[in-house]
C-alpha cells in the first residue's frame, strides 16, 4: 500500500468553474476526512466519513461544497461555481476508527486549487 | 476562533542542541493533543501524541510535555538534527476531528 492518494495534485480553475479532486485513502482505513489549509493556517476540518457515512460536516463546508464516499474506498470532494476564496490546499486523510487519537491520521501530500 | 495557537512562526535551532516549540489551546475539554511535521509539498506526518490524563510522552529523541493548569503543551526534541527541519503542528481533539494550530517553522542548522 502506497499510503494515501490525492489526485490531482494541482488544479487551476477559472472562477465559477467546478472542480473534483479524488482521495484514495489506505485500504483498510475504515475512516477518511477532508481538511482544507489556506496559507499561513493549520489544516481545517471539512468532514469525515466512517465506511460511506458522512457524519461529520464542518460549517465551513457551504452548500457549494459536496463530498461523497460510496462504497466505503475512494471519496470525492466537488466544489461547484468556485470561487476565489476557495483557492487552498485540499488535504485527504484516512485513519483505522479508534487509533486516530492516539495515532493521527494518514495524510495524503493534497490537492492544491488556485480560482483564478 | 482559534483554539490551538502557536505563537512561534519560526524557532532556529543548532544541530545538537535542544528544539523546543510550544502550542497553547483554550478548550479545556480537549483529551487528546498530537504533533505532526511537515515537508514541503507533502502532506503532514504524524509524530508524537498525549492524552490528557498523562504530562510526559516520549518516543526516541521527541518527548510531549503537557501542563494543563496552564493549558499549553511543548514538543522538546534532543538533539536536534538538519533532517528535522520542518513545519511542526500541534492539534487537539474532543471527537472526531482534530482543531490544529498554524505551526512553526524549524530551522536546524548545522
Amino acid at each position: 500500500d502506497t499510503g494515501v492518494s490525492q489526485d490531482p495534485r494541482h488544479k487551476i480553475t477559472k472562477r465559477g468553474q467546478n472542480v473534483t479532486f479524488r482521495c484514495d485513502p489506505i485500504s483498510e482505513h475504515n475512516r477518511l476526512y477532508w481538511y482544507r489549509q489556506t496559507l499561513g493556517q493549520g489544516p481545517e476540518f471539512l468532514t469525515y466519513f466512517q465506511n460511506e457515512a458522512q457524519l461529520e460536516k464542518s460549517r465551513l463546508l457551504s452548500d457549494r461544497f459536496s463530498a461523497e464516499r460510496p462504497k466505503g474506498s475512494f471519496s470525492t470532494l466537488e466544489i461547484q461555481r468556485t470561487e476565489q476564496g476557495d483557492s487552498a490546499m485540499y488535504l485527504c486523510a484516512s485513519s483505522l476508527g479508534g487509533r486516530d487519537r492516539a495515532y493521527g491520521y494518514t495524510f495524503g501530500s493534497g490537492t492544491r486549487l488556485t480560482v483564478v | 476562533d482559534q483554539q490551538v495557537k502557536q505563537n512561534s512562526p519560526s524557532l532556529s535551532v543548532q544541530e545538537g542542541r535542544i528544539s523546543i516549540l510550544n502550542c497553547d489551546y483554550t478548550n479545556s475539554m480537549f483529551d487528546y493533543f498530537l504533533w505532526y511535521k511537515k515537508y514541503p509539498a507533502e502532506g503532514p506526518t504524524f509524530l508524537i501524541s498525549i492524552s490528557s490524563i498523562k504530562d510526559k510522552n516520549e518516543d526516541g529523541r521527541f518527548t510531549v510535555f503537557l501542563n494543563k493548569s496552564a493549558k499549553h503543551l511543548s514538543l522538546h526534541i534532543v538533539p536536534s538534527q538538519p533532517g528535522d527541519s520542518a513545519v511542526y503542528f500541534c492539534a487537539a481533539s474532543t471527537g472526531n476531528q482534530f482543531y490544529f494550530g498554524t505551526g512553526t517553522s524549524l530551522t536546524v542548522i548545522p
